[in-house]
């Protein structure tokens, strides 16, 4: 069964640096891209980017591109969205997402706090 | 990179059909949409693609039959018979575009569907 799952919910401070992680499995991680889609409070849904497990280089929204950084860790199967500055902006739900073998998968979601 | 558009709410009685509609800017009619279902406090959950010509692939996992996709010129529907209450929730489409080294996939902003 593939599934993903995501870490826990994070509370920071602006400023402040995080990273997230996705964990994927029950398929061949090395193989499919992984997206990471936020969602801020009460608002739709935002595609930020997507990472391939292999050696190919990210694709980012052209609006959030110099603020997120993705990667992928395909040894342990993660993937990861880091922020290096949070804003107070950055608060909201964020998501990772693969089509595996023309089935469409999501993460549980991770809430970020980003609050003085 | 197109721009998809969705009227922010609908509403249908229980028992009763609705469509929805995602629109497609202009130039990019030959673009296949996908429908994702989120349901309030939950993540999204991908329903169907639809192309010009209907269904591309097959359903998302556990959604009825009682939903159905039509595509026409810039439009990409999404019809659900015999609403039932499990129904309610907001839908989003979204479709991706360019190649693999300058992928980007936007999302519509979302339709929130009352089950009255």
């Amino acid at each position: 069964e593939v599934q993903l799952v995501q870490s826990g919910a994070e509370v920071k401070k602006p400023g402040e640096s995080l990273r997230i992680s996705c964990k994927g499995s029950g398929y061949n991680f090395s193989n499919y891209w992984i997206s990471w889609v936020r969602q801020m409070p009460g608002k739709g849904l935002e595609w930020m980017g997507r990472t391939a497990p292999n050696d190919s280089p990210p694709n980012y929204s052209p609006s959030l591109q110099g603020h997120v950084t993705m990667s992928a860790d395909k040894s342990i199967t993660t993937a990861y969205l880091e922020w290096s500055s949070l804003k107070a902006s950055d608060s909201g739900i964020y998501y990772c997402a693969s089509t595996v073998e023309g089935g469409d998968y999501w993460g549980q979601g991770t809430l970020v706090t980003v609050s003085s | 990179q197109p721009v998809l558009t969705q009227t922010p709410s609908a509403s249908a009685s229980l028992g009763a059909s609705v469509t929805l509609t995602c629109t497609l800017s202009s130039g990019y009619s030959h673009y296949k949409v996908d429908w994702y279902q989120q349901r309030p406090g939950e993540g999204p959950r991908f329903v169907m693609r639809v192309g010009a010509g209907g269904i591309v692939g097959s359903r998302g996992d556990g959604i009825p039959d009682r939903f159905s996709v039509l595509g026409s010129g810039l439009n990409r529907y999404l019809t659900i018979k015999n609403i039932q209450e499990e129904d309610e929730s907001d839908y989003h489409c979204g479709a991706d575009h360019g190649g693999e080294t300058n992928f980007v996939y936007v999302f519509g902003g979302g339709t929130t569907l009352t089950v009255l």
